[in-house]
């Protein structure tokens, strides 16, 4: 099984300001890397798949990159709906497994 | 639009059987993969089951083989989750999942339903 490890495990900024956050693979899963975003009560939102392939109607101020066990989301300038708690998930194998989520919260 | 609409959940004792169902719209079921997963009270998210777009190769996470079964009637565009031996580390919240594009492997999911609570109590 390949472990998602995301960091930080909270991220306090304010609006504005650019998020970088963090996922590292246990293994290399290519480019085979998927993004998503949660809000209290709701379903994830797709937000990037395959590293850096924005999902449909997803802002452009969300980017992913990255390869093989590193990658990152940077969300360029937060708005008041970008806090929320992200998580990544691999596609390389099974079985599909998340990484632990990132908090965006407002500092 | 795509939609997807669970239904089934609710309170459960230990050792007892559930099964939820997603009903799904808005696209062509039978050619996309479709997935479980869930959500504990509080904590991440975690795959529980796959029934790719052929409708014969399933997948599961390590946590539910032997105990979970998904299955698909592409006649009724639903999916099923038959939930057996439940345990209370099984208490979540389970959305049902479509894959990203049809055909192949591409298990990214860009739609979800509102979830289904499932609480296994005594």
């Amino acid at each position: 099984e390949i472990v998602l490890t995301q960091s930080p495990a909270t991220l306090s900024l304010s609006p504005g300001e650019k998020a970088t956050l963090s996922c590292r693979t246990s293994q290399s899963v290519n480019r085979y890397l998927v993004w998503y975003q949660q809000k209290p009560g709701q379903a994830p939102r797709l937000l990037i798949y395959d590293a850096s392939n924005r999902a449909t109607g997803i802002p452009a101020r969300f980017s992913g990159s990255g390869s093989g066990t590193d990658f990152t989301l940077t969300i360029s300038s937060l708005e008041p709906e970008d806090y929320a708690v992200y998580y990544c998930q691999h596609r390389s194998s099974w079985p599909l497994t998340f990484g632990g989520g990132t908090k965006v919260e407002i500092k | 639009q795509v939609q997807l609409v669970e239904s089934g959940g609710g309170v459960v004792q230990p050792g007892r059987s559930l099964r939820l169902s997603c009903g799904a719209s808005g696209f062509t079921f039978n050619n996309y993969g479709m997935h479980w997963v869930r959500q504990a009270p509080g904590k991440g998210l975690e795959w529980v089951a796959a029934s790719l777009y052929d409708g014969n190769n399933k997948r599961y996470a390590d946590s539910v083989m032997g105990r979970f079964a998904i299955s698909r009637d592409n006649s009724k565009n639903t999916l099923y989750l038959q939930m057996n031996s439940l345990r209370f580390e099984d208490t979540a919240i389970y959305y049902c999942a479509k894959s990203g594009r049809d055909y192949g492997d591409f298990h990214w999911f860009d739609s979800w339903g509102q979830g289904a609570l499932v609480t296994v109590s005594s």
